[in-house]
């Protein structure tokens, strides 16, 4: 079946750390995966989107790759800090098309610790 | 411009009765996805509308249905409300390609009693 899991549902970190969270995903053949943002009572929030032909996607302090062949995609946020306290969500469409519907793991939650 | 907007942001309903929520996307976006979000299980597909179509379908019940106007407005109604509704329905509105940045709303928590 189908299914995209991300790494321990809470990760707690030092302030000044890099943290690392981990996408994986059966059964899909997404042609990009994007990283998304969640603080409590919100709605998630964009952050990058990598392509299946791209292998690292960069943004400030923030770093995606991207690997087909292991079906995984690795989140990366260095000089962590408090702020960056949040849940963090994969999601990649369900088929090989653009139009296909985008579907979310089930979050990561991160705790900077100061 | 403006954001998403979803309306109401808080709703109690009683079992059995029916609602409709509103999603009003970022004006230019035609594509408006719903999703209900539970501590359990997560943020969970419900449907996607692109110029007033339906364009993709999650595996909800029929009880689960949607719409959406000429102004790429969207409503979904929940009909025979069950305990298990209870949820943050968020509604996310983009430029049709799924490849490009979805911007979502900040939510109908719906309370089921």
């Amino acid at each position: 079946s189908q299914k995209i899991e991300q790494n321990s549902e809470a990760l707690n970190i030092q302030e000044g750390k890099t943290a690392t969270l981990t996408c994986n995903y059966t059964n899909y053949s997404p042609a990009y995966l994007q990283w998304y943002r969640q603080d409590p009572g919100r709605g998630p929030v964009f952050l990058l989107l990598i392509r299946e032909n791209e292998k690292e996607k960069r943004k400030e302090r923030l770093k995606v790759t991207f690997d087909t062949t292991l079906k995984q995609s690795l989140f990366h946020i260095t000089a962590s800090q408090p702020a960056d306290s949040a849940t963090y969500l994969c999601a990649l469409a369900a088929g090989e098309t653009s139009y296909d519907k985008v579907i979310f793991g089930p979050g990561t939650s991160l705790s900077v610790i100061p | 411009k403006a954001g998403v907007t979803q309306t109401p942001r808080y709703l109690i309903k009683t079992r059995g009765q029916q609602v409709t929520l509103s999603c009003s996307p970022i004006s230019g976006h035609r594509s408006v996805s719903w999703y209900q979000q539970t501590p359990g299980q997560g943020l969970q597909f419900l449907f996607e509308y692109f110029s007033e179509t339906q364009r993709n379908k999650g595996n909800f019940p029929g009880r689960f249905s949607g719409r959406q106007f000429s102004n790429s407005r969207s409503e979904m109604n929940v009909s025979t409300l069950e305990l298990g509704d209870s949820a943050l329905y968020l509604c996310a509105s983009s430029l049709g390609q799924m490849d490009t940045e979805a911007f979502f709303g900040q939510g109908t928590r719906l309370t089921v009693v």
